[in-house]
């Protein structure tokens, strides 16, 4: 069974602090490592897709990672903003139609200005 | 110019009650799915359609039916609602291809069993 574990739970940073968040994963397969950011009362908003390791993808101040067995979501001089909940999510097996996306608990990311 | 909507917001009714949830996406995808977020925030599949037709259908009580009239629309139904349904029941869509598919959420619905 495909199993994703977000760390840490909760992260406190000063604005401008820079930091990073952890995904461990275990799947068969991996097709497509996500990650999403939820704002409270909202829906996750998509943020990046890594598909093997040693990728990189980068997208204002935030950078997501890959390797064979975990994703970091580097946040580089957050801003308050920047506060919200991360989701990371696996897709994995043979590729078909519909396929589940496995999520992981998140962090709530909050930055104190 | 929403990308996937849902409809209501938020749903406030009594244990027994049936309601029904409704979800459309604009953006020509051909799959759509049904994710519930509990009270910790963990998001676990529901369903899935492709085309109209039922592709993932994960450990969820029978009381609960997807129907898709078409390929923009997806929509849930609850029959007896309980306490435990009580959670945020998010829509997405998806379009299959490439390597892997990335999904779209639609804003929520805020469930509450009295």
């Amino acid at each position: 069974e495909d199993q994703v574990t977000q760390s840490p739970e909760a992260l406190r940073l000063q604005e401008g602090e820079s930091s990073s968040l952890n995904c461990s994963y275990t799947v068969s397969g991996l097709r497509g490592l996500f990650w999403y950011r939820q704002d409270p009362g909202k829906g996750p908003e998509f943020l990046f897709t890594l598909y093997s390791a040693g990728e990189e993808k980068e997208k204002e101040r935030l950078k997501a990672t890959l390797t064979k067995k975990e994703s970091f979501l580097h946040i580089t001089a957050p801003k308050p903003e920047d506060s919200a909940t991360y989701l990371c999510a696996v897709q994995a097996g043979r590729l078909i139609s519909g396929s589940r996306l496995t999520f992981g608990e998140g962090t709530q990311l909050t930055v104190n200005p | 110019d929403t990308a996937v909507s849902q409809t209501p917001k938020y749903l406030v009714t009594q244990m027994g009650n049936d309601k029904s949830i409704k979800c459309e996406q604009n953006l020509g995808h051909d799959t759509m799915y049904w994710y519930k977020q509990d009270s910790k925030k963990f998001l676990k599949i529901m369903f899935s359609y492709n085309n109209k037709e039922l592709i993932i259908n994960e450990t969820v009580p029978n009381r609960f039916s997807p129907k898709s009239p078409d390929k923009a629309h997806l929509n849930l139904h609850i029959n007896s609602l309980e306490l435990g349904d009580s959670a945020v029941y998010f829509c997405a869509s998806s379009q299959d291809r490439g390597p892997s598919d990335t999904q779209y959420f639609g804003p929520g619905t805020r469930l509450t069993v009295l």
